[in-house]
């Protein structure tokens, strides 16, 4: 069975600070997709990566970051210097060649930042 | 523009009353699927379809029945909720197996 655990339930941080939210996997196939969502306190569920387990490459865009380790089985996301806007719940989430194409979430981590 | 939309956004019943929750995409996926959101759970799978009459079970599908009629609609029925059924729900689209699902808005259930 494939799982996920994002073992933050809940981080603050002040306005400026870097942040780094754990998310680790498992699964016991070869093939598989990880993504990161973000729900903004609006409740919808925005997408901001997704990557496949053949590409380990770490992944910069802008103040957001992202590492893929295989050999930890951990998909680790970082803001660097934080805004209040940043303030959410993030999900992790897997996803592995099943018949359903089912996606495996995390139970999410409540980021709030503080002016 | 490309979207998913639910409706209602929000909805209070008694238990019992049966209701269905709508669920639309203009995008032309193949694959469907509905997710309840409870705190601490994240996003739970309850059914989902590979396309226009073919739908399976997800994780959490007691209580619920959902049927694709048609490739752009994925209506969720509830024949007699319960109060363990109020949740967050999200209706899902997309193209597999690489591709990110878009969601809709959410539709907040609360039955009494």
């Amino acid at each position: 069975a494939q799982k996920v655990t994002q073992a933050q339930t809940e981080i603050s941080v002040v306005e400026k600070e870097d942040v780094t939210l754990d998310c680790v996997y498992e699964t016991r196939d070869t093939t598989y997709y990880l993504f990161w969502y973000k729900q903004p306190p609006s409740g919808e569920l925005v997408f901001l990566i997704r990557r496949n387990s053949f590409d380990e490459q770490n992944e910069i865009s802008g103040r957001y970051s992202w590492n893929f380790q295989k050999s930890t089985s951990s998909f680790n996301f970082t803001i660097t210097a934080s805004q209040v806007v940043d303030s959410a719940v993030y999900f992790c989430a897997l996803r592995f060649n099943n018949a359903g194409n089912m996606l495996t979430f995390g139970g999410g981590t409540r980021l709030m930042v503080k002016p | 523009e490309a979207q998913v939309t639910q409706n209602p956004r929000y909805l209070i019943t008694v238990t019992g009353k049966k209701l269905t929750v709508t669920c639309s995409q203009n995008m032309n996926h193949e694959y469907m699927s509905w997710y309840r959101q409870d705190p601490g759970l994240g996003l739970r799978q309850i059914y989902y379809s590979m396309n226009v009459e073919v739908t399976d079970k997800g994780d959490v599908p007691e209580g619920y029945k959902v049927s694709r009629k048609e490739k752009r609609n994925f209506p969720l029925i509830l024949e007699s909720p319960s109060p363990n059924q109020t949740s967050l729900y999200f209706c899902a689209s997309w193209d597999p197996p690489y591709n990110e699902q878009f969601f809709g808005p959410g539709t907040r259930l609360t039955v009494l």
